[in-house]
């Protein structure tokens, strides 16, 4: 299995432009979440899906994000409009099960954003 | 690509030594913890876990101990390697679940030959 696959791997975009995440999950794997790291808050949930269907989204900053999963092997977040403060990486990850599973989220390489 | 800032508190020790890595966890409700490990431009990667009846785990050259009583997690990591090189966070939970992970701020190892 090639793991979880993320594009683009780096952005840069100017203040105020739409940027989109996409993320293709392990086959087979039930949950997806999406976090993002930066250096003042480490790595921060943002939201997560099961089955395709987003179950906790506290996690996203504003309204300018949004985070979309239209099937089993593909998802998105999306900030619009993108803000300087929105640079950081942002990482996918998927797993299979949740409760009693052995916590081991799949991690892809993520996509380092910079809102200029 | 770096994954984190430039502050982290590193850990350095020589190729071949033993190294322990430490986390004190905030939430004395939690009751299952995480340790993974994130290499330069890459997304963290599990290690090993444990649950809150146990105080002890081994995987392979690591070995995770929880200290319940003062909320402490530490990872020790045998004969360390080059390849240990990297940036390693704790992840704390409640009720055994992956959708409420909680993650530390993470410790640099650096090995030196």
């Amino acid at each position: 299995d090639a793991g979880v696959i993320q594009s683009p791997r780096h952005e840069v975009t100017e203040m105020g432009q739409e940027v989109t995440l996409r993320c293709k999950p392990i086959s087979g794997h039930d949950y997806l979440f999406w976090y993002r790291q930066t250096m003042m808050r480490g790595l921060e949930l943002l939201i997560y899906f099961n089955n395709n269907v987003p179950i906790d989204d506290s996690g996203m900053p504003e309204d300018r994000f949004s985070a979309k999963m239209p099937n089993a092997s593909f998802s998105t977040l999306k900030i619009q409009p993108s803000e300087p403060r929105d640079s950081a990486v942002y990482f996918c990850a998927s797993s299979f099960g949740l409760a009693g599973g052995t916590g081991e989220l799949f991690f892809g390489e993520g996509s380092r954003l910079t809102v200029l | 690509g770096e994954s984190v800032g430039l502050h982290l508190p590193t850990l350095s020790v020589q190729e071949g030594d033993n190294s322990i890595i430490n986390c004190a966890y905030s939430n004395s409700a939690s009751d299952y913890f995480i340790w993974y490990k994130q290499e330069s431009g890459k997304g963290p990667q599990f290690i090993i876990d444990i649950r809150s009846n146990m105080d002890k785990r081994q995987g392979q050259r690591v070995t995770v101990l929880l200290n319940k009583t003062v909320k402490h997690l530490s990872l020790q990591i045998a004969a360390t390697q080059p390849g240990d090189s990297a940036v390693y966070f704790c992840a704390e939970s409640r009720s055994y679940n992956t959708d409420k992970l909680i993650f530390g701020t993470g410790t640099r190892l650096q090995v030196f030959p």
